[in-house]
């Protein structure tokens, strides 16, 4: 039982790149999160999907997609990266009654 | 608006000590108050939740109080060890909207040391 996994560990990418950050979850949670987390600051929500087939815009959504691929996988997509989304990226998963696991995180670098 | 401070920003302890880390929150409506440990390089790690009926709860050598009317929680770590360095983050489930919302702290970096 491996959690919720992240892949990758560690990118960087140049200005005007994009990618697809990944995100699987093997505890048949309903609900799926993407958070980054900067220095100083709280983990602030990306998107979120309550459950397979829905998303919704967190606290701080510009920049980013979403694809909720099915039950256990939810992407999150930098289409043109900006410096400002340099961050550590958390993907976490929950269903009613528990709470959150968080994924190891992402380190994203965009120079 | 909805806010969670937590202080000290980061602590050194010596090894075998005691420490208390504060959380004050502004969220309104209040669902849950969870403290969260995250190491160095990894996802935070749940280690309490506590409704608004709770006042204490233990996970080891980790006791998290929780005050509803002054809206303040603390987290208190006995006989540390060094596997306890990390951050502590204090988050808050609540707000308006009927979306599921977390709000969190900052945290307080937690160092001990030999």
């Amino acid at each position: 039982n491996a959690g919720v996994t992240q892949t990758p560990k560690f990118q960087v990418l140049k200005t005007g790149q994009s990618m697809t950050l990944q995100c699987a979850q093997d505890m048949n949670h309903n609900s799926m999160y993407w958070y980054r987390q900067d220095p100083g600051m709280g983990l602030r929500l990306i998107y979120y999907s309550a459950s397979e087939g829905t998303t919704d815009k967190g606290e701080v959504p510009n920049g980013y997609n979403v694809s909720r691929l099915n039950k256990r996988e939810f992407s999150l997509r930098l289409e043109s990266a900006a410096p400002s989304q340099t961050s550590v990226y958390f993907c976490a998963s929950r269903s009613q009654g528990v709470s959150e696991g968080f994924g190891p995180g992402t380190r994203l670098t965009v120079t | 608006k909805n806010q969670v401070e937590q202080s000290p920003q980061s602590l050194i302890i010596l090894e075998g000590k005691n420490c208390t880390l504060q959380c004050n929150y502004t969220v309104s409506p209040f669902s849950n108050l969870r403290w969260y440990k995250q190491d160095t390089g990894r996802g935070p790690v749940s280690l309490t939740i506590m409704t608004f009926s709770e006042n204490t709860k233990s996970n080891g050598r980790y006791t998290a109080t929780l005050d509803a009317d002054t809206k303040q929680s603390s987290l208190h770590i006995t006989a540390s060890q060094l596997s306890d360095s990390a951050s502590y983050i204090c988050v808050v489930r609540g707000g308006m909207d009927s979306s599921y919302k977390l709000i969190f702290g900052s945290g307080t970096r937690l160092l001990v040391r030999p």
